[in-house]
C-alpha cells in the first residue's frame, strides 16, 4: 500500500524556521516526482513546490527565496526547509505524490499524506 | 500565479446533474491538457477523481467526468448522491512550470 507520513510540523515565531519530512512507503520513490501541497484554515489548497526524480526544483512564488525542496533517495524520504516563516504561511503542509513516474512533475497528485499542521505565531 | 476561478458553491439533488467550472488562462487551463479535479471531504486529504482533463483514475466513479473548451475546464458528476458533497477543486500545470490550483468549490446536496 503506498503511504506518505508527514512529520515536523509544530507551533514557529515569526521569521523562525521550520524542516518537514515525508516518509514514503510502498512504491519506487527514488522514480517519482513529489510535491508539497498547503491549506490554510478554512482556505482552498495552494502549490508549494515539487521535485522530479533527477533533483530539478519547481516552487510557487510564495515559497521562492524561503523554501527548499529536497528529498532524500536512499531514505525514501522528501523535505521541505521553511525559512523566513511569517503567519501567512499557516497551513496544513500536504506531502503527494503525482500518479506516474514520467513527464508527472507538475501534473497534479493521486496520492497524499494525511498532513502535517505549521503555526506561525507569536 | 493567478489562482483559478471557480464558482464558491453549487448544489444539486440527488439524482440530478452537476457541473463546475474552472476558469484560467492560456498560459494554464487553455495552454495544455493537463487539467487536475480533486474532491475534499472535510477533515480529510484531497482525492484526485480526473486528471488531463478528462482521465479518470482506477477507482473513481465514471458518474465523474471532465472536458475543456478554451480556457475553461469543466467537472460533470451525474446522477447526484448525498456522499458527493465536499468542496472540489481544479488544478492546471502552467506555462511557468508551476501548478496552480483553483479556489474550490462547495458542493451542497440538497
Amino acid at each position: 500500500e503506498v503511504q506518505l507520513l508527514e512529520s515536523g510540523g509544530g507551533l514557529v515565531q515569526p521569521g523562525g524556521s521550520l524542516r518537514l519530512s515525508c516518509a514514503a512507503s510502498g512504491f519506487t520513490f527514488s522514480s517519482y516526482a513529489m510535491g508539497w501541497v498547503r491549506q490554510a484554515p478554512g482556505k482552498g489548497v495552494d502549490w508549494v513546490s515539487s521535485i522530479k526524480s533527477s533533483g530539478d526544483t519547481y516552487y510557487a512564488d510564495s515559497a521562492k527565496g524561503r523554501f527548499t525542496i529536497s528529498r532524500d533517495n536512499s531514505k525514501n524520504t522528501l523535505y521541505l526547509q521553511m525559512d523566513s516563516l511569517g503567519p501567512e504561511d499557516t497551513a496544513v503542509y500536504y506531502c503527494a505524490k503525482p500518479l506516474k513516474d514520467s513527464g508527472w512533475t507538475l501534473r497534479g497528485f493521486d496520492i497524499w499524506g494525511q498532513g502535517t499542521v505549521v503555526t506561525v505565531s507569536s | 500565479q493567478s489562482a483559478l476561478t471557480q464558482p464558491a458553491s453549487v448544489s444539486g439533488s440527488p439524482g440530478q446533474s452537476i457541473t463546475i467550472s474552472c476558469t484560467g488562462t492560456s498560459s494554464d487551463v487553455g495552454g495544455y491538457n493537463y487539467v487536475s479535479w480533486y474532491q475534499q471531504h472535510p477533515g480529510r486529504a484531497p482525492k484526485l477523481m480526473i486528471y488531463d482533463v478528462i482521465n479518470r483514475p482506477s477507482g473513481v466513479s465514471n458518474r465523474f467526468s471532465g472536458s475543456k473548451s478554451g480556457n475553461t475546464a469543466s467537472l460533470t458528476i451525474s446522477g447526484l448522491q448525498a456522499e458527493d458533497e465536499a468542496d472540489y477543486y481544479c488544478g492546471s500545470y502552467t506555462s511557468s512550470s508551476t501548478l496552480v490550483f483553483g479556489g474550490g468549490t462547495k458542493l451542497t446536496v440538497l
